[in-house]
């Protein structure tokens, strides 16, 4: 099984700001990863797969960079509607999630 | 654009077999392998499985045994069933459709089942 690590738990951050998600895999996963969204009380929204290429609709200040075992989000310029749980997962063999980050406001 | 409906019951006794469907529309079901997700209140995602309408499958290892999935192409839907629940399967559980490389890029709105005698 392929262990999704991510990090921090959670982030306090401001409006604004630059953020860097993190996530680890235990194995090489090569490019098979994918980012989601999950807001307060809603269902998992994607916005990366291919760990750097947004998904349908989603704003040009998510990007999603790395490969092999290493892996980032990058939010540009956090807004309001930013701040939620994001969590990774990896596709190479199976499906794993990692455990998530929250963004909360500082 | 595709658009997935879970139903099925809320309530489910320990031991017993849960049951969920899923419809699907805005697509031919036969168009995308369709998967399960499940999300433990207050805790992260945990995916179950996924299925091709031609019989293809790939289960999560921990619930292989317990669980099946199956496609019915005339209803454009597709089910879960668990059995022998515990209250440890007492979840959210998302239905998805499973990405060109099993990412999921549309989703449900999910669905509670408690697990409770």
């Amino acid at each position: 099984e392929i262990v999704m690590t991510q990090s921090p738990a959670t982030l306090s951050v401001s409006p604004g700001e630059r953020v860097t998600l993190s996530c680890r895999a235990s194995q090489s996963i090569i490019s098979n990863l994918a980012w989601y969204q999950q807001k307060s009380g809603q269902t998992p929204r994607l916005l990366i797969y291919g760990a750097s290429t947004r998904a349908t609709g989603i704003p040009a200040r998510f990007s999603g960079s790395g490969s092999g075992t290493e892996f980032t989000l990058t939010i540009s310029s956090l807004q309001s509607e930013d701040f939620a749980v994001y969590y990774c997962q990896q596709y190479k063999i199976g499906v794993n999630f990692g455990q998530g980050t929250r963004l909360e406001i500082k | 654009q595709v658009q997935l409906q879970e139903s099925g019951p809320g309530l489910v006794k320990p031991s017993e077999t849960l049951s969920l469907t899923c419809i699907v529309s805005g697509s031919p079901i036969t168009s995308y392998y369709w998967g399960w997700i499940r999300q433990p209140p207050g805790r992260g995602l945990e995916w179950i499985g996924y299925m091709y309408h031609t019989g293809s499958t790939n289960f999560n290892p921990s619930l292989k045994s317990r669980v099946t999935i199956s496609i019915d192409t005339a209803k454009n839907q597709f089910s879960l069933t668990v059995n022998s629940v515990t209250a440890a399967d007492t979840a959210v559980y998302y239905c998805a459709s499973v990405g060109a490389n099993y990412y999921f890029d549309y989703w449900g709105q999910g669905t509670l089942v408690t697990v409770s005698s």
